[in-house]
């Protein structure tokens, strides 16, 4: 299957600082990009929807002034976590969606740690 | 709204011992559904999945077969081995209501197979 890779893979930051988390598909255009967060023993959360290209539509809930998401290229996705806080630690996921695929192909995912 | 309701884990099973996951989901119209894998340190991976009632997805001896009346998709393997050992998430797409490949995933169950 098609490949997308996700960076960093652990990151730990302190409160009231900015970390950002790259999604990259390495042997596709991503048309379509996804970001869920999934909290301990619980399911995957679909946060928002980014199109190339365009603003990023996101779930009822999420802030979006909090969790700032850019599709700047058919490659890249990028979720920035602004201001982070303890409640953000969490594990965070992108997934990303050719032009005509019918599957979308995950990253290896995002610990994030706010100490 | 839509949802997908997975049996808890862990579940812990011994070498080629028979293995079912149940899931069952609330949706309107008609979803896909998916059953992904989660190997440690990985991220998840497309395992099967069915586009209709009665399909069967297969894949690597797992099976799960759409079962409308009864709203599930349960994931059977009649031998597991010890490189089976993973989370799996149950998932709809809630396409067209909800966006194609919009994934609404089940909250996973780890599976530990011991030899």
């Amino acid at each position: 299957g098609a490949v997308v890779s996700q960076h960093p893979s652990r990151v730990i930051c302190k409160s009231g600082t900015s970390v950002k988390i790259e999604c990259r598909s390495l042997d596709f255009q991503a048309t379509t990009m996804f970001w869920y967060r999934q909290f301990p023993k619980q399911s995957l959360m679909l946060m928002a929807t980014s199109n190339e290209g365009s603003k990023a539509t996101y779930e009822q809930g999420v802030e979006k002034d909090k969790f700032l998401i850019n599709h700047a290229s058919l490659t890249l996705s990028t979720l920035t976590v602004t201001s982070a806080h303890p409640e953000d630690s969490s594990f965070y996921i992108c997934s990303a969606m050719g032009d005509r695929d019918t599957e979308a192909f995950f990253g290896q995912g995002t610990r994030l740690t706010v100490v | 709204g839509d949802s997908v309701t997975q049996m808890e884990g862990p579940v812990t099973l011994s070498e080629e011992a028979f293995l079912t996951i149940n899931c069952t989901y609330t949706a309107t119209g008609y979803p896909s559904l998916f059953w992904y894998v989660q190997y440690p340190g990985e991220g998840l991976q497309l395992l099967l999945k069915a586009t209709k009632a009665d399909d069967k997805g297969s894949n690597k001896g797992f099976e799960a077969t759409y079962r409308k009346e009864t709203t599930s998709f349960h994931l059977e393997k009649g031998s597991v081995q010890v490189s089976d050992s993973a989370v799996y998430f149950c998932a709809l797409s809630a396409y067209p209501s909800g966006g194609y490949n919009k994934l609404i995933f089940g909250a996973g169950t780890r599976l530990a197979v011991h030899p």
